[in-house]
């Protein structure tokens, strides 16, 4: 079955620790985005990425930094300068710019840091 | 900047009933709207993409419109199931980030058999 997998579900972290967020995605789609839930919050954008070897940043990039190496994979740091980076956090992929491009999501990695 | 308002927050219903759940967005300039559910502790589901073009969407009991004069677009639910509970999102592609989307902050529905 085609999908997105992030990688793991649950992840703990000591304060002052950088952390990588994995996705994954065999849907051979071209954009991917990394997006923030905290609660009471809507979905915020942290980076997106339209093409191997390009990213954009969203609005919340600070703290966070991203790679596109590969088309399928789109992993997510979360560095010791973010300053609250205990959320849940969503990987998100779409076949790319047009009006019929739905956004497909994975199951979302709860990071906690203490 | 784009904003969405999602209203109401929360909604409680019997099982059976009909309802409509409401999102508003303040920039019209949109590519596609869509609707989306999650599950507690999941990612979200895609339900309905209406194009800028569009009016409205159907698949199964749920109908999503979209008036982007006004800003508007309603999700219709029809004959509420207790398997309905679950937070529905709506989001915009704005014309700025190219195919990504502002998102609301959720509507949460209880369905109660």
């Amino acid at each position: 079955d085609g999908g997105i997998t992030q990688s793991p579900k649950y992840l703990f972290r000591k304060e002052g620790q950088n952390v990588t967020l994995s996705c994954e995605q065999n849907l051979n789609h071209d954009a991917m985005y990394w997006y923030r839930q905290d609660p009471g919050q809507g979905l915020r954008l942290i980076y997106y990425s339209q093409i191997v070897n390009d990213f954009q940043k969203g609005d919340i990039a600070e703290g966070y930094s991203v790679s596109r190496e590969k088309k399928e994979s789109f992993p997510l740091t979360v560095t010791s300068a973010q300053k609250n980076p205990t959320a849940f956090y969503l990987c998100a992929s779409s076949i790319g710019q047009g009006e019929n491009s739905p956004l497909h999501f994975g199951n979302g990695t709860r990071l906690t840091v203490t | 900047k784009q904003e969405v308002t999602q209203i109401p927050a929360a909604l409680s219903v019997p099982e059976g009933e009909n309802l409509v759940l409401n999102c508003s967005f303040t920039d019209s300039a949109i590519y596609n709207l869509q609707w989306f559910r999650q599950d507690p502790g999941k990612g979200l589901t895609s339900l309905l993409l209406i194009q800028s073009s569009q009016r409205e969407q159907t698949s199964g009991r749920l109908n999503a419109s979209l008036d982007k004069s006004s800003g508007r677009s309603t999700l219709y639910i029809a004959a509420s199931q207790p398997g309905d509970s679950a937070t529905y999102l709506c989001a915009v592609s704005h014309n700025q980030a190219g195919t990504a989307l502002i998102f609301g902050k959720g509507t949460t529905l209880s369905v109660s058999s």
